[in-house]
């Protein structure tokens, strides 16, 4: 069965700090995978995704960038986070060209102070 | 702009009762729908996904599609407090991506 990680589980950044959030898949090949941050209360909001080893797609033009080194790997990271970069931040994988059902990982909160 | 609308609640049912809960989407090409589940502080859960037009049922679920009118409702049927969470529907229009409503909050009262 496929499983999908996130880490870290929480984490506290002073405003400025760089960011680098992981998530990995197991369990299937190819996957697309997603990028979202959830602000508290409200939706959630497409950062990034990728149908494929270095094939990045931005959704919202922010400070933030993803990588996807190897095939089940998909990075978030900052250079210098801001305040408004607080929030959970999800990954998440679909196969079947994306159309399909979307599984989430477990999130990483992310504070920044 | 492929839009998808969805009331934020909080919605309160007794237990034991049926929620209703509704989204409405802007787009006649909408392919794909699925409901998830999100409890507080933790990530979205598939429910149930549809494709086709009607009633689709999953145990205490059901999710009805109606493309001519631009809706997908999931009832909830013998409301249980474990299903107090917020409610997540999303479509998919066509391409690799899945665009979701701002969820609605349900809450059970015992």
């Amino acid at each position: 069965s496929q499983t999908i990680h996130q880490w870290p589980a929480t984490l506290v950044q002073p405003v400025g700090s760089p960011l680098s959030l992981e998530c990995t898949v197991e369990g299937t090949s190819n996957p697309n995978l997603y990028w979202y941050r959830q602000a508290a209360g409200r939706g959630l909001q497409l950062l990034f995704y990728s149908v494929g080893i270095g094939q990045i797609s931005s959704e919202v033009p922010q400070n933030l960038s993803a990588s996807r080194p190897q095939d089940r790997q998909f990075i978030l990271s900052s250079k210098k986070l801001l305040l408004s970069d607080s929030g959970f931040y999800l990954c998440a994988w679909s196969s079947l060209g994306g159309r399909e059902t979307q599984y989430f990982g477990p999130g990483t909160r992310l504070l920044v102070l | 702009q492929k839009e998808v609308e969805q009331n934020s609640g909080p919605l309160s049912v007794p237990e034991g009762a049926i929620a209703s809960l509704n989204c409405t989407y802007s787009d006649r090409g909408s392919q794909s729908f699925f409901w998830y589940r999100q409890y507080s502080g933790k990530s979205p859960e598939l429910i149930m996904f549809i494709y086709s037009n009607g009633d689709k049922e999953d145990g205490r679920f059901t999710a009805q599609l109606n493309k001519a009118s631009q809706y997908v409702s999931l009832l909830i049927r013998d409301s249980q407090p474990s299903d107090s969470a917020t409610y997540l529907c999303a479509f998919n229009f066509g391409n690799e991506k899945l665009t979701f409503g701002t969820g609605t909050r349900l809450t059970i009262i015992p």
